[in-house]
């Protein structure tokens, strides 16, 4: 079973203030995604990285991948109160291309004004 | 911007009943995924589904669970005899040829 660990589980921060959260895991994926969910919705994709040791950057937000592809981060530069939310890290693996993804066990986000 | 639609929305059924969720998956993906979400638990994985066929399924999703794709549009997730523990909020996900899985708002289900 592929498992992936995030940390913190969860952050309270004021505005202005950068922030990273981890994602780590003793697997390797082919490709690990981030997601943002808010109360009562599904997942939203922010963004896939593919290659280890990839950047990726979404306005305040970057994304990194492990060389090893087994971890990710994902650091907010100067948030923002619109930043709150529930943060998910999820690994795509197994044979064929209708990988499934594992979800991690979440980041709860909070920026105060 | 293409989305997953899933219905409904809520539904609330007795235990021992059967409920059928729908989704609408984006209209030029191949790959589609059923995942449930337990109210303060992570996402997890039930079930993907490509070219007609199960492709992967959890430990979840047991003799009690099936998937069906009638008729080339629509995506739906059975339970025969649903039991309290399945109340959850369910995801319906498809994804095309890159990396990117695009998910339907969900479907809660409340089994009393």
């Amino acid at each position: 079973t592929q498992l992936l660990e995030q940390s913190p589980q969860f952050l309270s921060i004021q505005e202005g203030e950068n922030l990273t959260v981890y994602c780590n895991s003793s697997s390797v994926f082919s490709s690990l995604q981030w997601y943002r969910q808010e109360p009562g919705e599904g997942p939203v994709l922010l963004v896939t990285v593919v290659t280890g040791g990839e950047v990726k950057k979404l306005k305040r937000l970057t994304f990194q991948f492990g060389d090893a592809r087994k971890d990710s981060s994902l650091h907010i530069t100067a948030a923002q109160t619109g930043d709150t939310g529930l943060y998910l890290c999820a690994g795509a693996g197994g044979s064929g291309g209708y990988q499934k993804v594992t979800f991690g066990t979440g980041t709860k986000l909070q920026v105060i004004p | 911007e293409p989305e997953v639609t899933q219905t409904p929305s809520h539904q609330v059924t007795q235990m021992g009943q059967e409920v059928i969720l729908r989704c609408v998956p984006i209209s030029n993906h191949l790959y589609f995924y059923w995942y449930r979400q337990i109210l303060g638990q992570k996402v997890e994985f039930l079930v993907s589904f490509y070219n007609n066929e199960i492709s992967e399924k959890s430990e979840i999703f047991d003799d009690q669970f099936s998937v069906e794709r009638p008729d080339g549009s629509n995506f739906t997730l059975k339970i025969r005899s649903t039991k309290l523990e399945d109340s959850a909020m369910y995801f319906c996900a498809s994804r095309g040829t890159n990396y990117g899985y695009t998910f339907g708002s969900g479907t809660r289900l409340t089994v009393v």
